[in-house]
């Protein structure tokens, strides 16, 4: 199965300063990598899917970038309610795997 | 918008069986294929299990295979998980999640989630 790797493991920012999160394949997954936030105590949202595409309802601060088997998920300027956990998951290598999730804390 | 509601966790004793349901509303269900995933405490996400419209292409994710069954009932917008033969490392919190299409079990992101239904296999 192809592995995804997240770093940094925790990533400490102040609200307004940008976020830089990074998710590495073990093998190309092309494009098709999507990016999730969950909060404590809810269920991951999709923020990102094919890289870069941003799901409907999702803030412009949230963006993707990458293709292959190096990505990206930038936050430009960390709002309070951004401070989660971050998992990528990628769909281009049965079966689906996730990453083991970043957590942006202050 | 989409919504789903998970339900028939709880505590159970490894080596017996829970039914797991999830009922979709605000979306066409027998438009898009549906998964199942989970959450060990304090752990990462696992996907468990994949199921299309018409429940012809089924999908395991090995740690479940022989013991987990997936089926959905399109008449009433819902999807189930049988399983059997629990064991303590299947303690989790179960999701289920709509596909982003109709016949792809092996492609897709999942969104949107349940809230989850917690499964504790313990003696």
């Amino acid at each position: 199965e192809t592995v995804l790797t997240q770093s940094p493991a925790t990533l400490s920012v102040s609200p307004g300063e940008r976020a830089t999160l990074s998710c590495r394949a073990g093998q190309s997954v092309s494009n098709k990598l999507a990016w999730y936030q969950q909060k404590p105590g809810q269920a991951p949202r999709l923020l990102i899917f094919g890289a870069s595409t941003r799901a409907t309802g999702v803030p412009a601060r949230f963006s993707g970038s990458g293709s292959g088997t190096e990505f990206t998920l930038t936050i430009s300027s960390l709002q309070s309610e951004d401070f989660a956990l971050y998992y990528c998951q990628q769909y281009n290598n049965w079966p689906f795997t996730f990453g083991p999730g970043t957590k942006v804390d202050i | 918008e989409a919504q789903l509601v998970e339900s028939g966790g709880g505590l159970v004793q490894p080596g017996r069986s829970l039914r797991l349901s999830c009922v979709g509303a605000g979306f066409s269900f027998d438009d898009y294929a549906m998964h199942w995933l989970r959450q060990a405490p304090g752990k990462g996400l696992e996907w468990v299990s994949s199921i299309t419209w018409n429940s012809n292409n089924i999908d395991y994710a090995d740690s479940v295979k022989g013991r987990f069954t997936i089926s959905r009932d399109n008449a009433n917008n819902s999807l189930h998980l049988q399983m059997n033969s629990l064991r303590p490392d299947d303690t989790a919190l179960y999701y289920c999640a709509k596909a982003n299409s109709a016949h792809e079990v092996r492609g897709g992101w999942f969104h949107p989630w349940g809230q989850g239904t917690l499964v504790i296999v313990s003696s």
